[in-house]
């Protein structure tokens, strides 16, 4: 039972490309989060959306962008993609509530490699 | 800005020992503290959670302790078995509905 669908689970892009990972989640939740993912950095926050149209940069937002058109889908859009953007890329939703209930749910990640 | 620092960042036991992993934070306002347990190849799964009006928490082989005074929570799990190694990150919450991870602890159950 899938929650949480991001598109592609591995990608390969060329330097410049401009590049779009998808996220769509089905359970209705207003709070979308895109990540990246590091060894030994964690989870990183690149931006994130309370709502339709609406997005709030995260703590590495430089060379990203977002767009939340519909409720259920929030794309992450590397306008030239760089080597040093090569990650695993996660997704998570929450409801809108602003009261954590049950944390975090995530997609199963896309692996982004940029040559 | 507000961090949250992981420790170890590998660890190795035998299967049947204890796991201790342990994490600070630095907002003080933060109020809630969720742990993922990421299985190789997997997404992080929420695997138990506890929040600041709570000092300890236990989910049969899993506890979690929060101390908010010294800003520190930490992870154990007892009777360590073959299947409970995968990464595991712990974050704190900040500013609503956003988080922040350390950066993960790798463990290593062997048989």
């Amino acid at each position: 039972d899938v929650k949480v669908t991001q598109s592609s689970r591995y990608l390969v892009k060329r330097t410049g490309e401009k590049v779009f990972l998808e996220c769509v989640q089905d359970m209705d939740h207003e709070n979308m989060f895109w990540y990246r993912q590091d060894p030994g950095l964690g989870l990183r926050l690149i931006y994130f959306s309370y709502d339709v149209k609406m997005k709030e940069k995260g703590d590495i937002p430089e060379g990203y962008s977002v767009s939340r058109e519909k409720k259920e889908r929030f794309s992450l859009i590397l306008e030239s993609a760089s080597t040093n953007q090569t990650s695993m890329y996660l997704c998570a939703s929450i409801p809108g509530d602003r009261a954590f209930r049950d944390g975090y749910t995530f997609g199963s990640g896309t692996r982004l490699t940029v040559v | 800005g507000e961090n949250v620092e992981q420790h170890p960042s590998t660890l190795s036991v035998q299967e049947g020992d204890s796991a201790v992993i342990k994490c600070t934070y630095s907002d003080s306002a933060s109020n809630y503290f969720p742990w993922y347990k990421q299985e190789l190849g997997k997404r992080p799964q929420l695997i138990i959670d506890i929040r600041s009006n709570v000092g300890e928490k236990k989910d049969q082989r899993i506890a979690v302790t929060l101390n908010k005074t010294a800003k520190h929570f930490s992870l154990h799990i007892t009777e360590t078995q073959p299947e409970d190694s995968a990464v595991y990150f712990c974050a704190a919450s900040i500013r609503g509905n956003d988080m922040r991870f350390g950066a993960g602890t790798r463990l290593t159950v062997k048989p």
